[in-house]
């Protein structure tokens, strides 16, 4: 496996339903993101991890919960969703700010959930 | 605040053309980054190109160029030769407040046809 990876790739949950999203990196990086994405708006950063800490929480509702056991490893763990979670929720990952370079996020092919 | 326009909802472009995507982006930070990024329909972001607000030359990246205007507070995207694998959304991106915020912009569907 190369670069970043995630699944399920799709995914249609109940709005009782308990689920969750995998991310994993083969890049040797240590920050790690979940961004949502859904149609017609700019692309919504969720949550950052560095070094398997949360560094940058945007006011997400409590419904969805990160986890970081590692700094290759992220879940998204889903739960009472609502329709209007319905979207493309991406996973990258980068170099931490203060390494070298201009730390560019390297994303996941993302997973399509649909909230019933 | 900062802020990351994309005036361009679509475009549609003849195989072969070059192509330009505007950015115009607003911050008032001296020191920022700006980047480009590629969705195709599969979903996956890849990332183009980046340009830091105090490099001296335009960065360029094989078919891509980016024209970064200062003054005027742009920094469009040039695809040079287009193909139809270029047929994608395309984002433009500031690195925000934070050491991990990027700031995004709506983007723009680029069509290139046959």
């Amino acid at each position: 496996e190369t670069g970043v990876t995630q699944t399920p790739r799709h995914l249609v949950m109940g709005m009782t339903n308990k689920k969750s999203l995998k991310c994993e990196q083969h890049l040797g990086h240590n920050a790690m993101y979940w961004y949502k994405q859904s149609a017609k708006k700019p692309l919504e950063l969720m949550f950052v991890y560095s070094l398997e800490e949360r560094v940058e929480n945007n006011s997400v509702p409590s419904r969805f919960s990160p986890e970081c056991p590692n700094s290759s490893h992220l879940f998204l763990h889903l739960h009472t969703l609502q329709p209007e979670d319905s979207a493309l929720y991406l996973c990258a990952s980068s170099r931490r700010t203060g390494e070298v370079g201009y730390n560019e996020q390297f994303f996941g092919p993302g997973t399509r959930l649909t909230v019933l | 605040a900062q802020k990351i326009t994309q005036t361009q909802p679509g475009m549609f472009v003849q195989e072969k053309e070059a192509v330009t995507l505007d950015c115009t982006y607003d911050t008032s930070d001296p020191s920022y980054g700006l980047f480009w990024y590629k969705q195709p329909s599969s979903g996956e972001m890849i990332f183009l190109i980046y340009q830091g607000s105090y490099d001296q030359q335009n960065a360029t990246e094989g078919r891509y160029s980016l024209n970064f205007q200062k003054a005027r507070k742009s920094a469009n995207l040039v695809i040079s030769a287009s193909q139809l694998g270029d047929s994608a959304m395309y984002f433009c991106a500031m690195r925000g407040p934070g050491d991990y915020q990027l700031i995004w912009g709506a983007g723009t569907k680029l069509i290139i046809k046959p």
